[in-house]
Protein backbone atom coordinates (compact mmCIF):
# COMPACT_ATOMS: atom_id res chain seq x y z
CA UNK A 1 0.00 0.00 0.00
CA UNK A 2 1.56 3.72 -0.59
CA UNK A 3 0.50 5.04 2.49
CA UNK A 4 -1.72 8.06 3.27
CA UNK A 5 -1.02 10.57 0.52
CA UNK A 6 -1.57 13.93 0.33
CA UNK A 7 -1.21 16.99 -2.31
CA UNK A 8 0.61 19.53 -2.49
CA UNK A 9 3.66 18.70 -0.05
CA UNK A 10 4.29 22.34 -0.10
CA UNK A 11 2.31 25.30 -0.29
CA UNK A 12 3.10 28.84 -0.18
CA UNK A 13 0.66 31.64 -0.37
CA UNK A 14 -0.35 35.03 0.32
CA UNK A 15 -3.00 36.41 2.86
CA UNK A 16 -6.63 36.56 1.77
CA UNK A 17 -6.07 33.46 -0.90
CA UNK A 18 -7.77 30.29 -0.48
CA UNK A 19 -5.61 27.11 -0.19
CA UNK A 20 -7.22 23.69 -0.31
CA UNK A 21 -5.11 20.84 0.78
CA UNK A 22 -5.62 17.17 -0.39
CA UNK A 23 -5.64 14.09 1.42
CA UNK A 24 -5.99 10.18 0.18
CA UNK A 25 -6.31 7.36 2.97
CA UNK A 26 -5.02 3.91 3.17
CA UNK A 27 -7.70 1.89 1.46
CA UNK A 28 -9.97 0.31 3.59
CA UNK A 29 -9.67 2.77 6.50
CA UNK A 30 -12.65 4.08 8.08
CA UNK A 31 -11.49 6.98 9.92
CA UNK A 32 -10.16 10.36 8.61
CA UNK A 33 -8.34 12.43 10.72
CA UNK A 34 -7.09 16.29 10.12
CA UNK A 35 -4.15 17.86 12.44
CA UNK A 36 -2.13 20.76 12.36
CA UNK A 37 1.26 20.95 14.13
CA UNK A 38 2.91 24.14 14.85
CA UNK A 39 6.07 24.13 17.55
CA UNK A 40 4.24 26.15 19.92
CA UNK A 41 0.76 24.17 20.02
CA UNK A 42 2.27 20.72 18.86
CA UNK A 43 -0.31 18.48 16.90
CA UNK A 44 -3.38 19.33 16.91
CA UNK A 45 -6.82 17.62 15.92
CA UNK A 46 -9.20 19.62 13.61
CA UNK A 47 -11.23 17.12 12.29
CA UNK A 48 -12.21 13.88 12.13
CA UNK A 49 -14.43 11.40 10.00
CA UNK A 50 -16.01 7.95 10.24
CA UNK A 51 -17.03 6.45 7.39
CA UNK A 52 -17.11 9.54 5.56
CA UNK A 53 -19.24 11.42 7.86
CA UNK A 54 -17.90 14.30 10.03
CA UNK A 55 -17.96 13.08 13.73
CA UNK A 56 -16.03 16.12 15.33
CA UNK A 57 -15.10 19.30 14.32
CA UNK A 58 -14.13 21.10 17.54
CA UNK A 59 -10.63 21.50 16.83
CA UNK A 60 -11.36 23.38 13.66
CA UNK A 61 -9.79 26.70 14.66
CA UNK A 62 -13.26 29.38 13.01
CA UNK A 63 -15.38 29.53 9.92
CA UNK A 64 -12.36 30.10 7.96
CA UNK A 65 -11.57 26.32 8.10
CA UNK A 66 -13.58 23.81 6.14
CA UNK A 67 -13.24 20.06 5.60
CA UNK A 68 -15.28 17.38 3.34
CA UNK A 69 -15.10 14.10 2.26
CA UNK A 70 -16.92 12.77 -0.51
CA UNK A 71 -16.37 10.11 -0.98
CA UNK A 72 -13.91 6.78 1.19
CA UNK A 73 -10.57 7.67 -0.38
CA UNK A 74 -10.59 11.66 -0.73
CA UNK A 75 -10.99 14.50 1.56
CA UNK A 76 -9.91 18.04 1.75
CA UNK A 77 -9.06 20.59 4.32
CA UNK A 78 -9.95 24.45 2.81
CA UNK A 79 -8.82 27.74 4.28
CA UNK A 80 -10.37 30.71 2.64
CA UNK A 81 -9.28 33.17 3.39
CA UNK A 82 -6.15 32.26 4.84
CA UNK A 83 -4.03 34.41 6.65
CA UNK A 84 -0.31 34.19 8.04
CA UNK A 85 -1.38 32.55 11.48
CA UNK A 86 -2.36 29.56 9.11
CA UNK A 87 1.27 28.68 8.46
CA UNK A 88 1.80 24.80 9.78
CA UNK A 89 1.86 21.52 8.47
CA UNK A 90 -1.09 20.06 8.05
CA UNK A 91 -1.42 16.30 8.58
CA UNK A 92 -3.84 13.82 7.47
CA UNK A 93 -4.36 10.46 9.21
CA UNK A 94 -6.42 7.39 8.65
CA UNK A 95 -7.00 4.14 10.91
CA UNK A 96 -9.07 1.14 10.42
CA UNK A 97 -12.69 0.74 12.37
CA UNK A 98 -10.58 -2.20 14.59
CA UNK A 99 -7.25 -2.05 15.86
CA UNK A 100 -5.39 -3.25 19.00
CA UNK A 101 -3.19 -0.47 19.12
CA UNK A 102 -4.68 2.81 18.16
CA UNK A 103 -2.44 3.04 15.12
CA UNK A 104 -3.31 6.17 13.04
CA UNK A 105 -1.57 6.25 9.78
CA UNK A 106 -0.06 9.35 8.97
CA UNK A 107 0.63 11.11 5.79
CA UNK A 108 3.69 12.98 4.86
CA UNK A 109 1.89 16.41 5.68
CA UNK A 110 1.53 19.71 4.02
CA UNK A 111 3.65 22.89 4.80
CA UNK A 112 1.46 25.96 4.45
CA UNK A 113 2.96 29.33 4.64
CA UNK A 114 1.05 32.27 4.40
CA UNK A 115 2.82 35.59 3.57
CA UNK B 1 -2.18 23.89 31.27
CA UNK B 2 -2.50 21.61 28.32
CA UNK B 3 -3.57 17.98 29.40
CA UNK B 4 -0.50 17.00 28.46
CA UNK B 5 3.06 18.39 29.31
CA UNK B 6 6.50 17.35 27.12
CA UNK B 7 9.57 19.19 27.20
CA UNK B 8 10.46 20.06 23.70
CA UNK B 9 14.22 19.67 23.92
CA UNK B 10 16.53 19.66 22.26
CA UNK B 11 17.70 16.47 23.37
CA UNK B 12 21.24 16.08 22.71
CA UNK B 13 23.37 12.84 23.94
CA UNK B 14 26.20 10.52 22.58
CA UNK B 15 25.64 8.05 20.69
CA UNK B 16 25.45 4.65 23.31
CA UNK B 17 23.89 6.70 25.79
CA UNK B 18 20.27 5.88 27.51
CA UNK B 19 17.75 8.34 26.66
CA UNK B 20 14.76 9.16 28.90
CA UNK B 21 11.96 10.74 27.55
CA UNK B 22 9.14 11.91 29.74
CA UNK B 23 5.29 12.82 29.30
CA UNK B 24 3.17 14.67 32.44
CA UNK B 25 -0.59 14.57 32.01
CA UNK B 26 -3.12 16.12 34.33
CA UNK B 27 -6.75 14.06 32.66
CA UNK B 28 -6.94 11.11 35.33
CA UNK B 29 -9.06 9.18 32.95
CA UNK B 30 -6.56 8.51 30.31
CA UNK B 31 -5.65 4.36 29.90
CA UNK B 32 -3.95 4.19 26.72
CA UNK B 33 -0.41 5.78 26.08
CA UNK B 34 1.50 5.89 22.94
CA UNK B 35 5.10 7.08 21.86
CA UNK B 36 4.71 8.36 18.37
CA UNK B 37 8.36 8.94 16.75
CA UNK B 38 8.97 11.87 13.86
CA UNK B 39 11.54 11.86 11.57
CA UNK B 40 12.54 15.12 10.09
CA UNK B 41 9.73 16.14 7.56
CA UNK B 42 7.85 13.35 7.90
CA UNK B 43 4.20 12.20 9.75
CA UNK B 44 4.78 10.61 12.93
CA UNK B 45 4.42 6.78 12.88
CA UNK B 46 3.29 4.65 16.27
CA UNK B 47 6.46 3.58 18.22
CA UNK B 48 5.21 2.31 21.40
CA UNK B 49 1.79 1.31 22.60
CA UNK B 50 0.66 0.42 26.69
CA UNK B 51 -2.77 0.30 28.71
CA UNK B 52 -2.94 1.51 32.23
CA UNK B 53 0.46 0.76 34.30
CA UNK B 54 3.24 -0.50 34.13
CA UNK B 55 5.91 -0.99 31.85
CA UNK B 56 6.31 -2.84 28.37
CA UNK B 57 9.28 -3.49 26.49
CA UNK B 58 10.25 -3.73 22.32
CA UNK B 59 13.96 -4.41 21.54
CA UNK B 60 15.74 -1.59 22.48
CA UNK B 61 12.64 1.02 23.71
CA UNK B 62 11.02 0.68 26.90
CA UNK B 63 7.80 2.17 27.85
CA UNK B 64 6.82 2.91 31.54
CA UNK B 65 3.52 4.76 32.41
CA UNK B 66 2.35 5.67 36.04
CA UNK B 67 -0.66 6.31 36.70
CA UNK B 68 -0.57 7.67 39.90
CA UNK B 69 1.87 10.71 39.47
CA UNK B 70 0.31 10.93 36.07
CA UNK B 71 3.56 10.71 34.34
CA UNK B 72 4.82 8.38 31.39
CA UNK B 73 8.54 7.60 30.01
CA UNK B 74 10.16 6.33 26.87
CA UNK B 75 13.44 5.03 27.58
CA UNK B 76 16.04 4.57 24.24
CA UNK B 77 18.88 2.23 25.14
CA UNK B 78 21.99 2.13 23.43
CA UNK B 79 20.62 5.27 21.29
CA UNK B 80 21.97 5.56 17.72
CA UNK B 81 22.33 8.39 15.44
CA UNK B 82 19.18 6.84 13.02
CA UNK B 83 17.15 7.34 16.58
CA UNK B 84 17.29 11.41 16.39
CA UNK B 85 13.92 12.49 15.38
CA UNK B 86 10.92 14.50 17.65
CA UNK B 87 9.45 12.21 19.94
CA UNK B 88 5.58 12.40 20.77
CA UNK B 89 3.71 10.92 23.00
CA UNK B 90 -0.06 10.37 23.34
CA UNK B 91 -2.42 9.04 25.16
CA UNK B 92 -6.54 8.91 25.44
CA UNK B 93 -9.35 7.66 27.88
CA UNK B 94 -10.86 4.52 28.00
CA UNK B 95 -14.27 5.52 27.63
CA UNK B 96 -16.08 2.88 25.05
CA UNK B 97 -16.27 3.95 21.66
CA UNK B 98 -13.77 5.62 19.80
CA UNK B 99 -11.90 8.11 21.89
CA UNK B 100 -9.52 11.06 20.25
CA UNK B 101 -5.51 10.64 20.87
CA UNK B 102 -4.33 14.07 22.86
CA UNK B 103 -0.59 14.19 22.04
CA UNK B 104 2.40 16.22 23.49
CA UNK B 105 4.29 18.90 21.71
CA UNK B 106 7.29 16.29 21.33
CA UNK B 107 11.00 16.12 22.48
CA UNK B 108 13.68 16.32 19.62
CA UNK B 109 16.21 13.83 20.59
CA UNK B 110 19.52 14.18 18.38
CA UNK B 111 22.51 11.35 19.00
CA UNK B 112 25.42 12.25 17.83
CA UNK B 113 27.76 9.92 16.44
Amino acid sequence: DAGVIQSPRHEVTEMGQEVTLRCKPISGHDYLFWYRQTMMRGLELLIYFNNNVPIDDSGMPEDRFSAKMPNASFSTLKIQPSEPRDSAVYFCASRPRQTSTDTQYFGPGTRLTVL
Amino acid sequence: QKEVEQDPGPLSVPEGAIVSLNCTYSNSAFQYFMWYRQYSRKGPELLMYTYSSGNKEDGRFTAQVDKSSKYISLFIRDSQPSDSATYLCAMRTGNTGFQKLVFGTGTRLLVSP
